[in-house]
C-alpha cells in the first residue's frame, strides 16, 4: 500500500515570496506522484504530475515539482506566489501495478495562505 | 468541453436517510471514480468503475456504500441509513481507460453530503 504525508497543514507566505510545499511519500514498488491544487468550493484541478523521465517537472501556474527516489519526496515550488494561488494543495500518489496503475492516494493537504 | 458533472452540489439529510449522488463522466470516459474528502483531510478513494463492472471496490467503508453505473456512462453512489459521520464531500472523477500508461484523472466539483 501507499501513503502520503504532506508535514505543513498551513503555510502561510507574503505576496512575490517563494514558497515551497513539502511532501513525502511511501510505496513498496515505483510511482506516479502528483500535486493538485482545490479553491474554494471547486473540484481538484491537476498541477502538474512526474510519470518518468526528468525529475525536475513543470506544471501549470508557475508551479515546479522534483522527484527525488532517495528520499521519497516530491516538493511542491513557486519562486513567486500570487494572491491567487490561496489554496488548498493535495499531493497525490499512484502505484505502478504490472501494465497499469492503482487509483489515487492523498495527502491531507496543505493550505497555502499568501497575504499582500 | 463539459467537464465532469455532479448533482446535486449540496444534499442535507437525516440520520437514518437514504440519499443518492450523482456523476455524469466526460463523454468517452471509461473509468470512473469515487472518492469521499472530510473536513481537513485529503480525498479517500472508495470504488472504480472500467465501464460498467466495478474493478475496486476496496474502498467502500461498509456495506450501506454501494455504486452504479449500469450503462457505463452515469454513475450513482448510493447511501443506505445515513450517520452523522458520513458527512463529507463526495467527489467523482473520470478518465480515459484505467490500463496500460497512465491517463489523468478529471474531478467534478464534488457533493457536500451533511447529515443532521
Amino acid at each position: 500500500a501507499q501513503s502520503v504525508t504532506q508535514l505543513d497543514s498551513q503555510v502561510p507566505v507574503f505576496e512575490e515570496a517563494p514558497v515551497e510545499l513539502r511532501c513525502n511519500y511511501s510505496s513498496s514498488v515505483s510511482v506516479y506522484l502528483f500535486w493538485y491544487v482545490q479553491y474554494p468550493n471547486q473540484g481538484l484541478q491537476l498541477l502538474l504530475k512526474y510519470l518518468s523521465g526528468s525529475t525536475l517537472v513543470k506544471g501549470i501556474n508557475g508551479f515546479e515539482a522534483e522527484f527525488n527516489k532517495s528520499q521519497t519526496s516530491f516538493h511542491l515550488r513557486k519562486p513567486s506566489v500570487h494572491i491567487s494561488d490561496t489554496a488548498e494543495y493535495f499531493c497525490a500518489v499512484s502505484a505502478r501495478i504490472g501494465s497499469g496503475y492503482s487509483t489515487l492516494t492523498f495527502g491531507k493537504g496543505t493550505m497555502l495562505l499568501v497575504s499582500p | 468541453g463539459a467537464g465532469v458533472s455532479q448533482t446535486p452540489s449540496n444534499k442535507v439529510t437525516e440520520k437514518g436517510k437514504y440519499v443518492e449522488l450523482r456523476c455524469d463522466p466526460i463523454s468517452g470516459h471509461t473509468a470512473l471514480y469515487w472518492y469521499r474528502q472530510s473536513l481537513g483531510q485529503g480525498p479517500e478513494f472508495l470504488i472504480y468503475f472500467q465501464g460498467t463492472g466495478a474493478a475496486d471496490d476496496s474502498g467502500l467503508p461498509n456495506d450501506r456504500f454501494f455504486a452504479v453505473r449500469p450503462e457505463g456512462s452515469v454513475s450513482t453512489l448510493k447511501i443506505q441509513r445515513t450517520e452523522r459521520g458520513d458527512s463529507a464531500v463526495y467527489l467523482c472523477a473520470s478518465s480515459l481507460s484505467s490500463g496500460g500508461s497512465y491517463n489523468e484523472q478529471f474531478f467534478g466539483p464534488g457533493t457536500r453530503l451533511t447529515v443532521l
